[in-house]
């Protein structure tokens, strides 16, 4: 089946610098990839929706300038936590859907996940 | 989205088959229903999903009522690995929007 691939599965690092995680779609093509956090014993919440060749959509309350997002290709979406606090601190998890007809391919697929610690 | 709702926690013993309810009122007639689970510290991943008819792959099977305002994920032979938070959504058909998550029902798997 479809693999999304994301990276890196852990990072940890120190408080006011930024950390980038990758999401790739492997064998199919993703013009919209989503992001989403997830804190501990809660459900995945939306962040933001990463366009291929134009501006990412960000859900409400989500800091558009402290959570940069690049679609640079058909199947590669990056996520940049910029001066990164210890509130930022979750889990961070990517997902795209094929596009397809009544039916078809429309099953999401999820990245890993990225375990963000901000020390 | 139309709203799902579903029970916070199940329990069930290892081997027999496991019955995960979920309510959706609101459905309509595009709607998908779809089934994810996460086990801890991984990405969810896709179970199933259907539109009126039951629906069966090699994972699990999904039973939707006749008025599609309810539905119920079967998983018939439960094992430890299947303990995880399962997600019931709903999708409209051929979209790539985003999928909206619940809280879900934590399912453990007793030996």
């Amino acid at each position: 089946g479809a693999v999304v691939s994301q990276h890196p599965s852990r990072v940890i690092c120190k408080s006011g610098t930024s950390v980038k995680i990758e999401c790739r779609s492997l064998d199919f093509q993703a013009t919209t990839m989503f992001w989403y956090r997830q804190f501990p014993k809660q459900s995945l919440m939306l962040m933001a929706t990463s366009n291929e060749g134009s501006k990412a959509t960000y859900e409400q309350g989500v800091e558009k300038d402290k959570f940069l997002i690049n679609h640079a290709s058909l199947t590669l979406s990056t996520l940049t936590v910029t001066s990164a606090h210890p509130e930022d601190s979750s889990f961070y998890i990517c997902s795209a859907r094929p596009s397809g007809g009544a039916g078809v391919g429309t099953e999401a697929f999820f990245g890993q996940g990225t375990r963000l610690t901000v020390v | 989205d139309a709203k799902t709702t579903q029970p916070n926690s199940m329990e069930s013993n290892e081997e027999e088959p496991v019955h995960l309810p979920c309510n959706h009122s609101t459905i309509s007639g595009t709607d998908y229903i779809h089934w994810y689970r996460q086990l801890p510290s991984q990405g969810p991943e896709y179970v199933i999903h259907g539109l009126t008819s039951n629906v069966n792959n090699r994972m699990a099977s999904l039973a939707i009522a006749e008025d599609r305002k309810s539905s119920t994920l079967i998983l018939h032979r439960a094992t430890l690995r299947d303990a995880a938070v399962y997600y019931c959504i709903l999708s409209v058909s051929g979209s790539a929007r985003q999928l909206t998550f619940g809280s879900g029902t934590q399912l453990t798997v007793l030996p």
